[in-house]
């Protein structure tokens, strides 16, 4: 089935360094890919998205982009601060029987940047 | 904008109870709302899909009569949790997808975390 591959944190960083967080899919069709975003205490925010092969999703100075050959959506960003801190999840959305989508999301890395 | 609540956002109970969480979109309708459950240091895992007027559609593994799904309203999605045990202990989010969008994004609650004694 459909799956999402993460690279485990945590990720331990200092301001204004680059950030990689490394994600790979398994997907029968052409999925959507997502980064969501989970600061402590709240909700998972959409960081940013991507529907097709080539596509870039950008956000707060963050990128993916999506690579069909590697099957891979790598989260990027150039200069990261100490508000970056958080977990992130990469996930996919598929359709299913019953024509709705649903997300398969990878386990999550928490970033942690130091001033 | 988008915004969905999720109450409690923690429980503690006694095993045999049952315990209900809601979770509701502030500020859109959303015909339809997921519930997952997130264990320690894992992903979240999709439970059920749930659709307002009907019946959920439960993933493979989730025991339908153990976690009921109620979708009485375009805004209200609650989740019960009936005759609760240890194993069931875990952090349950919620999310809803706006029906006025043509759109797969989802908006998520902040999660409700259920702890069984």
């Amino acid at each position: 089935g459909d799956s999402v591959t993460q690279m485990e944190g945590p990720v331990t960083l200092s301001e204004e360094a680059f950030l990689t967080i490394n994600c790979t899919y398994t997907a029968t069709g052409y999925p959507s890919l997502f980064w969501y975003v989970q600061y402590p205490g709240e909700g998972l925010q959409l960081l940013l998205k991507a529907t097709k092969a080539d596509d870039k999703g950008s956000n707060k100075g963050f990128e993916a982009t999506y690579r069909k050959e590697t099957t891979s959506f790598h989260l990027e960003k150039g200069s990261v601060q100490v508000s970056d801190s958080a977990v992130y999840f990469c996930a996919l959305s598929s359709m299913f029987s019953g024509g709705y989508n649903k997300l398969i999301f990878g386990a999550g890395t928490r970033l942690a940047v130091h001033p | 904008g988008a915004v969905v609540s999720q109450h409690p956002s923690w429980v503690i109970c006694k095993s045999g109870t049952s315990v209900k969480i809601e979770c509701r979109s502030l500020d859109f309708q959303a015909t339809t709302m997921f519930w997952y459950r997130q264990f320690p240091k894992q992903s979240l895992m999709l439970m059920a899909t749930s659709n307002e007027g009907s019946k959920a559609t439960y993933e493979q593994g989730v025991e339908k009569d153990k976690f009921l799904i109620n979708h009485a309203s375009l805004t209200l999605s609650t989740l019960t949790v009936t005759s609760a045990h240890p194993e069931d202990s875990s952090f349950y989010i919620c999310s809803a997808r706006d029906s006025g969008l043509s759109t797969d994004t989802q908006y998520f609650g902040p999660g409700t975390r259920l702890t069984v004694l």
